[in-house]
């Protein structure tokens, strides 16, 4: 079955520092990649998505490649802030069922 | 109101007590979820709802009864539950059968079960 590993963290970084959250996943066929972030207090939100191989998702300054090669999907942003300090969730869907196939959750704190 | 919405956001019950949790989507989706997240432990998705028929439901105890009785209401009724059942239950919306569609989260339901 769909598989979705991701570093366990926590991150604990420093204002203006390089991220990276790293994702692998293991499943048939072709899925889509996506990175869901939850804030404190609130629910999940999608960050970023790519649906076939090579696509970069980007958005709020965070990219993503999707490697098929690797099958990897990591979480990259080069210069984080204070306000990122949150739970990331990289995940993956299988095509035309409704479902999602999550990793852990990487809990980033950045630190002023 | 705006997007997904969930209540009770806190709740403490005993093992005998009988309690559902409300949620509503103002988003005009047509397919609602329920997630259980529970820590240290990836999000497990309980039931799915599509044109308010139920499309799955991953082998979840009897002690959870789902009840979504239109396209924007979504309730979990919850009876003995077990102390280990404590965790937080995200409610999420999509538009479409495809899991490709983004999904749209409630800010959950934290329950403690005592």
């Amino acid at each position: 079955g769909n598989s979705v590993t991701q570093m366990e963290g926590p991150v604990t970084l420093s204002e203006e520092a390089f991220l990276t959250i790293n994702c692998t996943y293991t499943a048939t066929g072709y899925p889509s990649l996506f990175w869901y972030v939850q804030y404190p207090g609130e629910g999940l939100q999608l960050l970023l998505k790519a649906t076939k191989a090579d696509d970069k998702g980007s958005n709020k300054g965070f990219e993503a490649t999707y490697r098929k090669e690797t099958t990897s999907f990591h979480l990259e942003k080069g210069s984080v802030q204070v306000s990122d300090s949150a739970v990331y969730f990289c995940a993956l869907s299988g095509g035309s069922n409704y479902k999602l196939t999550f990793g852990k959750g990487t809990l980033l704190t950045v630190n002023p | 109101e705006t997007g997904v919405t969930q209540t009770p956001r806190h709740l403490v019950m005993g093992m005998t007590n009988k309690k559902s949790l409300k949620c509503e989507q103002h988003l005009g989706h047509n397919a609602m979820y329920w997630y259980k997240q529970s820590a240290k432990k990836p999000l497990e998705l309980m039931f799915v709802y599509s044109l308010e028929e139920r499309v799955e439901n991953n082998s979840v105890p009897s002690r959870f009864s789902p009840e979504c009785p239109n396209s924007s209401h979504l309730f979990l009724h919850l009876h003995t539950l077990q102390p280990e059942d404590s965790a937080l239950y995200l409610c999420a919306s999509s538009q479409g059968r495809d899991s490709r569609n983004e999904q749209f989260f409630g800010p959950g339901t934290r329950l403690t079960v005592l």
